[in-house]
């Protein structure tokens, strides 16, 4: 069975400080996918991780993909309020067309 | 056009109701999905639909029904809900196009159905 530990589940910190938001597995995945979600909204795609040791920047937040492709990250530089927000790691599962998702991380950012 | 329209917002009804969740896209997407999503949790998936037909059902009670029309529409069936069946409906899509490093899943959801039964 293909599984995704999140950590942590529920994040609080104040404006301006670093956070780094985990995703782990003991499977390889073929890419790991990042959303975020508001409440009220549904998830929204923020990046897609799909080589090894890859690294990608969407302004303040890195992504990274493990060497093995089994975990992956998430690091916020400089937290605003408008970060706040539920985030999921997803990969692909075996069946065809399934996302298997972490159990998400509850980050609020207080002003 | 890259949304996922979702239709209605909110929804509350009766233990023996009858109603219907909509979801519509333009994008092409060739997979369709319903996922259920109680609060800060993440989405579970019910019902996957690969180029229109059936291909993932995750033992979801019959009381759910899902329906695919054509490549863009995506409904979902509801009768003798329970109180607990309350939560966030979502549907997504996605293009399911198969890459040099398998097969790509990114989805693109709608803002959901708030679903109360009551």
């Amino acid at each position: 069975t293909q599984l995704l530990e999140q950590s942590p589940q529920f994040l609080s910190i104040q404006e301006g400080e670093n956070l780094t938001v985990y995703c782990n597995s003991s499977s390889v995945f073929s890419s790991l996918q990042w959303y975020r979600q508001e409440p009220g909204e549904g998830p929204v795609l923020l990046v897609t991780v799909v080589t090894g040791g890859e690294v990608k920047k969407l302004k303040r937040l890195t992504f990274q993909f493990g060497d093995a492709r089994k975990d992956s990250s998430l690091h916020i530089t400089a937290a605003q309020p408008g970060d706040t927000g539920l985030y999921l790691c997803a990969g692909a599962g075996n069946q065809g067309g399934k996302l298997i998702f972490g159990q998400g991380t509850e980050l609020s950012v207080k002003p | 056009d890259t949304e996922v329209t979702q239709t209605p917002k909110h929804l509350v009804m009766g233990m023996t109701n009858k109603k219907s969740l909509k979801c519509e896209q333009h994008m092409g997407h060739r997979a369709m999905y319903w996922y259920k999503q109680k609060a800060k949790k993440p989405p579970e998936l019910m019902f996957v639909y690969s180029y229109e037909k059936l291909s993932i059902n995750e033992s979801v009670p019959s009381r759910f029904s899902p329906e695919c029309p054509n490549s863009s529409l995506l409904n979902l069936h509801l009768h003798a809900l329970q109180p607990e069946d309350s939560a966030l409906y979502l549907c997504a899509s996605s293009l399911l196009r198969l890459t040099g490093i398998g097969l790509n899943t990114e989805a693109f959801f709608g803002q959901g159905t708030r679903l109360t039964v009551v």
